[in-house]
């Protein structure tokens, strides 16, 4: 079975600064597709930023970006210049192609943004 | 342009009471699922359905049952609500076809069982 760790229960950065969320996977599949969600106090699930495994260029939406490490298996978050609104739980997850299956969720890591 | 709907909110339920959480979506989705979230465990999947008349389990199913009568309906049943079964429950749906598996949620359901 897969599994995802996030192995950092909670980071914290000062407003503007960058920080980093760590996600690693275990899989012994070719064919997955990786994401990052964002979980506010409102409870919505956000999509914030996917990756397909086949590419190797890390994608990026805007402040926030992925390292992509196939080979380690691991799906890194960046987030620049961070902002009070980006306060919130972050889930990373994985899923096959097709969808079928569902996601696996890691455990979560809680960002907390220092004004 | 309302994506997915979940009602209730918030239930609370005594144990061995039954409920039906409902979901609901407007974009023709082929694909929906349910996932329970408790504290410090993240988001598991309890039931999935890749069209009208077919669902399969998840990774927590024991205690819930679900049916997919329609593209856009996808119930989910606690028979005989227990303790164990107090969480946040989320419905998800997507399109189905390779590669997509973005899931849109739902707002999610509090329910506490007594």
């Amino acid at each position: 079975a897969q599994t995802v760790t996030q192995s950092q229960p909670e980071m914290s950065v000062q407003e503007a600064e960058t920080v980093t969320l760590s996600c690693t996977y275990d899989t012994s599949e070719s064919d997955y597709y990786l994401f990052w969600y964002k979980q506010p106090p409102s409870r919505q699930m956000i999509l914030v930023i996917r990756q397909e495994a086949y590419k190797q260029q890390n994608a990026t939406e805007n402040r926030f970006s992925v390292n992509f490490q196939k080979a380690a298996k691991s799906f890194s978050l960046k987030i620049s210049d961070s902002q009070l609104g980006d306060a919130a739980m972050y889930f990373c997850a994985y899923g096959t192609g097709g969808g079928a299956d569902g996601l696996t969720f890691g455990k979560g890591t809680h960002l907390i943004i220092q004004p | 342009n309302a994506g997915v709907t979940q009602t209730p909110k918030f239930q609370v339920l005594k144990t061995g009471q039954s409920m039906t959480l409902q979901c609901a979506q407007d974009m023709n989705h082929e694909y929906m699922s349910w996932y329970r979230q408790d504290p410090g465990m993240g988001l598991r999947l309890i039931h999935y359905s890749v069209g009208a008349g077919i669902t399969d389990q998840g990774e927590v199913p024991n205690g819930y049952n679900v049916s997919r009568s329609t593209t856009e309906d996808f119930p989910l049943r606690l028979l005989s609500a227990a303790p164990s079964q107090t969480s946040v429950y989320f419905c998800a749906s997507s399109p189905l076809i390779s590669g997509a598996n973005v899931l849109t949620f739902g707002a999610g359901s509090r329910l506490t069982v007594l």
